[in-house]
């Protein structure tokens, strides 16, 4: 069965440092999305990503966020200047159209902890 | 602005009892509705979603879920536990305006006693 695939599994970063979170979405999927979970709280959309342009942000996304297809497979989420409030499990998620009822398939998650 | 409520943090049953994990959302239009399971180190993967039509819904490893909209639930159910079902089980929501933006519960663990 097809994967979302996620790279690292587990992130440990200096504050301040930058970091880039990677994945590879399912081949024929078109839509893509970066979703957080911190540690006891909700899992919370931030971004959604199509046609090489961000569709929609969240209010967590700040100037601070960035996302990039840089090569037809991978998408990646590069944080600039990493904050202890950015330690969470960050979610890749990938689906074949936009429209609300179409089913996302999520990859295993990179664990981000930021000291 | 559509919310997610999932009572109880944390859920234990016995092997082949009953699982019920609650589930009520807020949505101003017709919602779509949708169960995850996050097994350890894993991703989320999709056990059932409701998007129109019959409101009882079934989805994988013998889970099912039915939409109520007078009581705005969407409570999940499996007639008898199996230790492989202890995992994680989110349940989010989403509608036809909101692309493909799901807001989600805080989760429930399901934990299964032998």
């Amino acid at each position: 069965e097809p994967e979302v695939t996620q790279t690292p599994s587990h992130q440990v970063t200096q504050m301040g440092q930058e970091v880039i979170l990677r994945c590879v979405p399912i081949s024929n999927h078109l839509y893509f999305y970066w979703y957080r979970q911190i540690l006891g709280q909700k899992v919370e959309f931030l971004v959604s990503f199509y046609n090489n342009e961000i569709s929609e942000k969240s209010e967590i996304f700040d100037d601070q966020f960035s996302v990039e297809r840089p090569d037809g497979s991978n998408f990646t989420l590069k944080i600039r200047s990493t904050k202890l409030e950015d330690s969470a499990m960050y979610f890749c998620a990938s689906s074949e159209q936009g429209a609300g009822a179409n089913v996302l398939t999520f990859g295993a998650g990179s664990r981000l902890t930021v000291l | 602005a559509q919310s997610v409520t999932q009572l109880g943090s944390h859920v234990s049953v016995s092997e082949g009892a009953l699982v019920l994990l609650r589930c009520n959302y807020s949505s101003s239009v017709p919602p779509y509705l949708f169960w995850y399971v996050q097994y350890p180190n894993q991703g989320l993967q999709l056990l059932l979603k409701y998007t129109t039509g019959a409101t009882l819904v079934k989805g994988i490893n013998g889970f099912e879920a039915e939409f109520k909209k007078s009581e705005t639930s969407f409570h999940l159910t499996k007639p008898s536990a199996h230790m492989s079902d202890a995992a994680e089980y989110f349940c989010a929501v989403t509608d036809r305006e909101s692309g493909n933006k799901l807001v989600f519960g805080a989760g429930t663990i399901l934990r299964v006693k032998s």
